[in-house]
């Protein structure tokens, strides 16, 4: 895997359901996995950001993973709300200071 | 407050004029980026700098140029060689890794500018 790749592009479920995103990064020359929430007329904001094979994060009801051996983060929103709604972007980083971007997931919650 | 600015919101610019995108940031960060964003796109990377009075092409530099005679202040110009210049643009920033081992360089954004070019 030569760029970041998310999937799904884009997900629509109900309100208090679980869910969740993949996200898939060239795992060469890698140093850090960063995921980013970004809500409409906002600026994207860091939500987890993860180095070592295995580690896991959790802020609240979302949390994420990390495998780096075979080159894959998965984002989990346990019980989505309303407010979830967003793009979740995720970014690896090598030995540059440069993010690679994915094309993001576009998440809509609705009562 | 701490943070970064970029002005203005939208922009519009007749076709075949320059353009320049004001970036700045009071976070003490020695990197600031530019990137843009099209619709179905993710963030592609225009140009980045590491440190005053340096910075580097990145994956979509051709019709921008940039300048980093500050710390705080990153602008980025959108030349009338840029084939296709409507888009969004982001600006961020980002604190050396060795000084921060803990953000693992985590960077942090403005809230964009649109510009449109009619």
């Amino acid at each position: 895997i030569l760029n970041v790749e998310q999937s799904p592009q884009s997900l629509h479920v109900q309100e208090g359901d679980s869910t969740n995103f993949t996200c898939s990064f060239p795992s060469s020359n890698f140093y850090a996995l960063h995921w980013y929430r970004w809500e409409t007329a906002k600026s994207p904001e860091a939500l987890f950001v993860m180095t070592l094979n295995g580690d896991e994060k959790k802020k609240g009801r979302i949390s994420a993973t990390l495998n780096t051996k075979e080159g894959y983060s998965y984002l989990y929103i346990k019980g989505s709300q309303p407010e979830d709604s967003a793009t979740y972007l995720c970014a690896s980083s090598g030995s540059g200071y440069a993010l690679n971007f994915g094309k993001g997931t576009s998440l809509l919650v609705t009562p | 407050d701490g943070g970064i600015t970029q002005s203005p919101k939208y922009l519009f610019r007749k076709e075949g004029q320059n353009v320049t995108l004001s970036c700045e940031q009071n976070l003490n960060h020695d990197a600031m980026y530019w990137y843009r964003q099209d619709p179905g796109q993710g963030l592609r990377l225009i140009y980045y700098s590491q440190i005053v009075n340096d910075f580097q092409k990145g994956d979509i530099a051709e019709g921008y140029s940039v300048s980093r005679e500050k710390k705080e202040s990153f602008p980025l110009t959108v030349t009338s060689a840029q084939k296709n210049p409507t888009a969004f643009y982001l600006c961020a920033s980002s604190g050396r890794r060795q000084l921060e081992p803990t953000l693992k360089g985590e960077q942090f954004f403005g809230p964009g500018t649109r510009l449109t070019v009619l």
